[in-house]
């Protein structure tokens, strides 16, 4: 799997988009990006995922590059509940189907 | 609802007390995990299981072992517990890993060893 590279902590003030970076410059053309987060200490909760296309759920939206070098993750309108700790991961079907790895990910501040 | 359920949620104990947490999913997931959360380390993973009887060594496994009798369990058994091994410990499932998948991961096991 590819390895991605993500800021440590972003801050964002309640209300305005939270804009997440990940940059993955070595992904495969068969590799999903898809984020997750962790809200103090409870246990990582899926977000999204995309291949090419940008994607959109009730939870974010997911902006790929053409390149597919680098997305971002964006949270529309941020709350206080939103700050946790985001993670970029990428996967390839089948390949090392079985192992997972979470980076260090991003630590995503709203503040009042 | 689905979810992913682990027992004990925390517990104590000593060096050299076997122990077990168990993982169970009511997702009819054919895929499950155990990874270790420790400060400024992230997220590891200890095992992972593709299937009943199937199971491989993630990146941490030494200390730990696993099984998978029923599609729905997974539990982790620690045969002689060390200080080393306190953290906080979670399971997670997912449908398969064809890379459409996702994770579910359950509420975590805070596990001190003295």
């Amino acid at each position: 799997d590819a390895k991605t590279t993500q800021p440590p902590s972003m801050d964002c003030a309640e209300g305005r988009a939270a804009n997440l970076p990940c940059n993955h410059s070595t992904i495969s053309g068969n590799e999903y990006v898809y984020w997750y987060r962790q809200i103090h200490s409870q246990g990582p909760q899926y977000i999204i995922h995309g291949l090419k296309n940008n994607e959109t759920n009730e939870m974010a939206s997911l902006i790929i590059t053409e390149d597919r070098k680098s997305s971002t993750l964006i949270l529309p309108h941020a709350t206080l509940r939103d700050t946790a700790v985001y993670y970029c991961i990428v996967r390839a079907p089948n390949t090392n189907a079985g192992k997972s790895t979470f980076g260090d990910g991003t630590t995503l501040t709203v503040k009042p | 609802e689905a979810q992913v359920t682990q027992n004990p949620r925390y517990l104590i104990t000593v060096t050299g007390k076997k122990l077990t947490v168990t993982c169970s999913q009511n997702m009819n997931h054919e895929y499950m995990s155990w990874y270790r959360q420790d400060p400024g380390l992230g997220l590891r993973q200890i095992y992972y299981s593709m299937n009943v009887e199937v199971t491989d060594k993630g990146d941490v496994p030494e200390g730990y072992k696993v099984s998978r009798k029923e599609k729905r369990n997974f539990p982790l058994i620690l045969e002689s517990p060390s200080p080393n091994q306190t953290s906080l410990y979670f399971c997670a499932s997912s449908f398969g890993t064809s890379g459409y998948e996702t994770q579910y991961f359950g509420p975590g096991t805070r596990l001190l060893v003295l």
